[in-house]
């Protein structure tokens, strides 16, 4: 286990509905970076947040936006909801911002029909 | 931009078949490589990595990669494979310093036949 874990762990939405994941990282880490794997593919990255603050962003819309909060837990939030939005959701925690190793939750499966 | 290449999509070994997956990457600078594992229903597990110093790195159940600078690539090894090798193995590179961030490769799925 690497203590980081994920909620939900399985989700299903309709299209143009809004979805919130959770995400608590490990003891100590103060970065949390969100991935998007979808199906056949390797993660993506969505965006990062280091001590309560986006630090990067990769090539999605704004619809996607995060917050981390004191504790360090974060959250993903997806607006109107797309079918290609379908994907399994991976959170990573790091020790610092430019840390060199990252631990993955184990992801929450969000399916939109 | 960093970019990652992994060779196969697919791999179908027998039992104590040797291992080597390639991985290519780019970037302009200097960088850390890593191979992650994804085992069914599991969440990804850093199998290895690639900071600095010798090229040759070992990583946990008997695997290994070489870091070759000229070539850019970053191949994963293991001289025997076993039935619970059956995974999802990917290739991913951060670049040095300041917000910098995992690109992963497509992956690889090997299943290995007992």
């Amino acid at each position: 286990e690497t203590g980081v874990t994920q909620s939900p762990t399985h989700l299903i939405k309709t299209r143009g509905q809004q979805v919130t994941l959770r995400c608590s990282s490990q003891s100590g880490h103060n970065t949390v970076s969100w991935y998007q794997q979808a199906l056949g593919q390797g993660p993506q990255f969505i965006f990062q947040y280091y001590r309560e603050e986006e630090n990067g962003r990769g090539n999605f819309p704004p619809r996607f936006s995060g917050l981390q909060f004191p504790n360090y837990s974060s959250e993903l939030n997806v607006n109107a909801l797309e079918l290609d939005d379908s994907a399994l959701y991976l959170c990573a925690s790091s020790l610092e911002a430019g840390g060199t190793e990252a631990f993955f939750g184990q992801g929450t499966r969000l399916t939109v029909v | 931009a960093q970019s990652v290449s992994q060779h196969n999509h697919h791999v179908i070994l027998s039992e104590a078949a040797s291992l080597e997956l390639g991985c290519n990457y780019s970037y302009g600078g200097t960088v850390n490589l890593f191979w992650y594992v994804q085992y069914p229903g599991q969440h990804l597990q850093l199998l290895l990595k690639y900071f600095s110093g010798d090229p040759l790195v070992k990583g946990i159940k008997g695997f290994e990669a070489e870091f070759i600078k000229s070539k850019f690539s970053f191949n994963l090894r293991k001289p025997s494979v076993q039935w619970s090798d059956t995974a999802e193995y990917f290739c991913a590179v951060k670049g040095l310093g300041g917000y910098s961030t995992l690109t992963f490769g497509k992956g690889t799925m090997l299943l290995v036949s007992p």
